[in-house]
């Protein structure tokens, strides 16, 4: 059964600072992995999505890695703003669509 | 990337009715889609998983006579909370994906309370 890890539960960092987000994964065999934020009482806004053939994927100033084989995934988040507050979620998809989500990382940056 | 809209997008109901949730993508065939549920500060756990035409399978745990989907269309899937309860107050999402597409598209989410 796929479980979904992620670390820190929750982070506060000031304005400006660099910032690295945790994903574990149990099982190996997986489509492939989705980076969300989530905002409070709100739904789902997709970042990154990675295959299972690629390493990492880029957008402005978020960069996730994925690490198949030792079931890991990370976003970093450069230059971070206090917009960027907000929870991210880590997500993994195995055959079909069925999506397995880690708890997610509450971020607050602080202006 | 695909539309996938969820209507109501909150929603308050007394105990003991039943509330309906929509599921729509918009363009494109959705030959699957997936409800999501959400307790404050946790993170999205699947309930079930319908397939267009067919009976859902539900995820250990989630009473399927207590949440009817129906996914009836290729675009269209509902979610009934029978004899909501306040313990039934949760965020509900649904997520849609097509044959061959490469990601499954979310919803916006429906926030239910039950008092």
């Amino acid at each position: 059964k796929q479980e979904v890890t992620q670390i820190p539960a929750a982070l506060s960092v000031p304005e400006g600072e660099n910032l690295v987000l945790n994903c574990s994964f149990t099982d190996s065999a997986i489509y492939n992995l989705q980076w969300f934020r989530q905002d409070p009482g709100k739904g789902l806004t997709s970042l990154l999505l990675i295959q299972s053939s690629q390493r990492e994927q880029t957008s402005g100033r978020l960069n996730a890695s994925l690490d198949k084989s030792s079931g890991r995934s990370t976003l970093y988040i450069a230059a971070s703003q206090p917009g960027d507050s907000a929870t991210y979620l880590c997500a993994v998809r195995a055959g079909g669509f069925k999506t397995i989500f880690g708890a997610g990382t509450r971020l607050f940056v602080k202006a | 990337g695909a539309v996938v809209s969820q209507h109501p997008s909150r929603v308050i109901c007394k105990s003991g009715t039943s509330v309906k949730i929509e599921c729509r993508s918009l363009d494109f065939q959705a030959t699957t889609m997936f409800w999501y549920r959400q307790f404050p500060k946790q993170s999205l756990m699947l309930m079930a998983t319908s397939n267009e035409g067919s009976k859902a399978t539900y995820e250990q745990g989630v009473e399927k006579d207590k949440f009817l989907i129906n996914h009836a269309s290729l675009t269209l899937s509902t979610l009934t909370v029978t004899s909501a309860h306040p313990e039934d107050s949760s965020f509900y999402i649904c997520s849609a994906g097509s044959t061959g597409a490469t990601e499954a598209f979310f919803g916006q989410g429906t926030r239910l309370t039950v008092v």
